[in-house]
């Protein structure tokens, strides 16, 4: 079985700021990828970044980073100079091979001008 | 390319009505899931499928099939719509389990 917890429902950081969203997971198989999707108010999901497990190079993207401990099992989102439109709901995700997907209950961030 | 379609956008039903949420995909990808979000939380899987011909279930499969006859559809159907079901539905494509390609939603409210 497969478990996603974000620990942090609600988060706001000042805009141009940095903040780090929390994610831990659990799993037993052994080829999976981790994922932090946006969701803004429009609902539609939105790919943030992806780590490939078997990598340990940090995965980054623009003012996106991830910070993968695979041995603890954390998988923290960082986002750098906050903008507005970063305002959304983070969810982090565990996809295997074998085809089935967790996502944990979401992270809601406010970036505050 | 159009990615990831779902219809209708919105569906009001009542108790113990039946219907069909469609899903289509035109990046030929094996997996397809279905989700669906209750206000405020995550997305929880309901089936899932590898495959043409290969479904699956996930975490909460009571009151919806799915089969899945060719790689682009894959519709989720309910068999007999409960209040507890109101919820937003989303359906999802992927290569191998990679990065998933998520449709617009449907907004379903069972009376």
């Amino acid at each position: 079985a497969q478990t996603v917890t974000q620990s942090q429902p609600e988060m706001s950081v000042q805009e141009a700021e940095t903040v780090t969203l929390s994610c831990t997971y659990d799993t037993s198989e052994n080829n999976y990828y981790l994922f932090w999707y946006k969701q803004p108010p429009s609902r539609q999901m939105i790919l943030v970044i992806r780590q490939e497990a078997y990598k340990q190079q940090n995965a980054t993207e623009n003012r996106f980073s991830v910070n993968f401990q695979k041995a603890a099992k954390s998988f923290s989102l960082k986002i750098s100079d906050s903008q507005l439109g970063d305002t959304a709901m983070y969810f982090c995700a565990s996809h295997t091979n074998a085809g089935k997907s967790t996502f944990g209950d979401g992270t809601t961030l406010t970036v505050k001008p | 390319n159009a990615g990831v379609t779902q219809t209708p956008k919105f569906q009001v039903l009542k108790t113990g009505q039946s219907m069909t949420l469609q899903c289509a995909q035109d990046m030929n990808h094996e997996y397809m899931s279905w989700y669906r979000q209750d206000p405020g939380m995550g997305l929880r899987l309901i089936h899932y499928s590898v495959g043409a011909g290969i479904t699956d279930q996930g975490e909460v499969p009571n009151g919806y099939n799915v089969s899945r006859s060719t790689t682009e559809d894959f519709p989720l159907r309910l068999l007999s719509a409960a209040p507890s079901q109101t919820s937003v539905y989303f359906c999802a494509s992927s290569y191998m389990g990679d990065t998933q390609y998520f449709g617009p939603g449907t907004r379903l409210t069972v009376l």
